[in-house]
């Protein structure tokens, strides 16, 4: 069974500050990763993928990847109150694999 | 450029009685997922395809769910009959491939009563 585990959180960050969201992953030989934003009553939404080793900047977010740890991070700086959702994490094996997603840590920045 | 397009967006059915979702994906993208997301949880897969062909259906309980994809595009997943327990958010979402990014539908929300 191929496990993606996240905090549930909440994570509290206060406007302005780093937003520091963690992921680990099972297998090993896992090629693809995703970070989705849910806000509540809404679908997923894809806000940055990184397919490996190293940081991928994307504007106030910033994915990091460290196959050998087996964990993928998102940082966000400068949190928004509009930043205030669930952050859910995604990981491919291959491409004959289904995306398995973590159960999302809920962030919330407060002004 | 139209995203993956889900309908209806909100269900209400009595338990016992039959319920269809379908799912029209973003155009070209080959494969398209069925997940299910229950409140304060991630997307659980229930169905992955391949352009027509199911490829990963181990967790759609076979007894009452069924899905199809004709032509490889539209998709549509039916339960036949609906429990209470049933009742969660049904997310489609398609991708080029397997490997590259998924984008979801607004999802529908199945409340059986």
């Amino acid at each position: 069974q191929k496990e993606v585990e996240q905090n549930s959180g909440p994570l509290s960050v206060p406007e302005g500050a780093i937003a520091s969201l963690n992921c680990t992953y099972s297998d090993r030989g896992s090629q693809s990763f995703f970070w989705y934003r849910q806000y509540s009553g809404k679908s997923p939404e894809l806000i940055m993928s990184i397919y490996s080793n190293g940081d991928k900047e994307d504007g106030r977010f910033t994915a990091q990847l460290n196959k050998a740890s087996q964990y993928v991070s998102l940082l966000i700086r400068d949190s928004q109150p509009s930043d205030s959702a669930t952050y859910l994490c995604a990981v491919n094996v291959a491409g004959n694999t289904p995306l398995v997603f973590g159960k999302g840590t809920r962030l919330s920045v407060i002004a | 450029e139209a995203g993956v397009v889900q309908s209806p967006r909100y269900k209400i059915i009595e338990k016992k009685q039959p319920v269809a979702f379908w799912c029209n994906p973003i155009s070209g993208h080959n494969t398209l997922y069925w997940y299910l997301q229950n409140l304060g949880q991630g997307p659980e897969l229930l169905i992955r395809y391949e352009n027509e062909e199911a490829v990963d259906d181990s967790q759609l309980p076979k007894d009452r769910f069924s899905a199809e994809r004709l032509k490889g595009v539209d998709s549509t997943l039916k339960i036949q009959p609906a429990e209470l327990g049933d009742s969660a958010v049904y997310l489609c979402a398609s991708s080029e491939t397997g490997l590259t990014e998924a984008f979801f539908g607004q999802g529908t929300r199945l409340t059986v009563v």
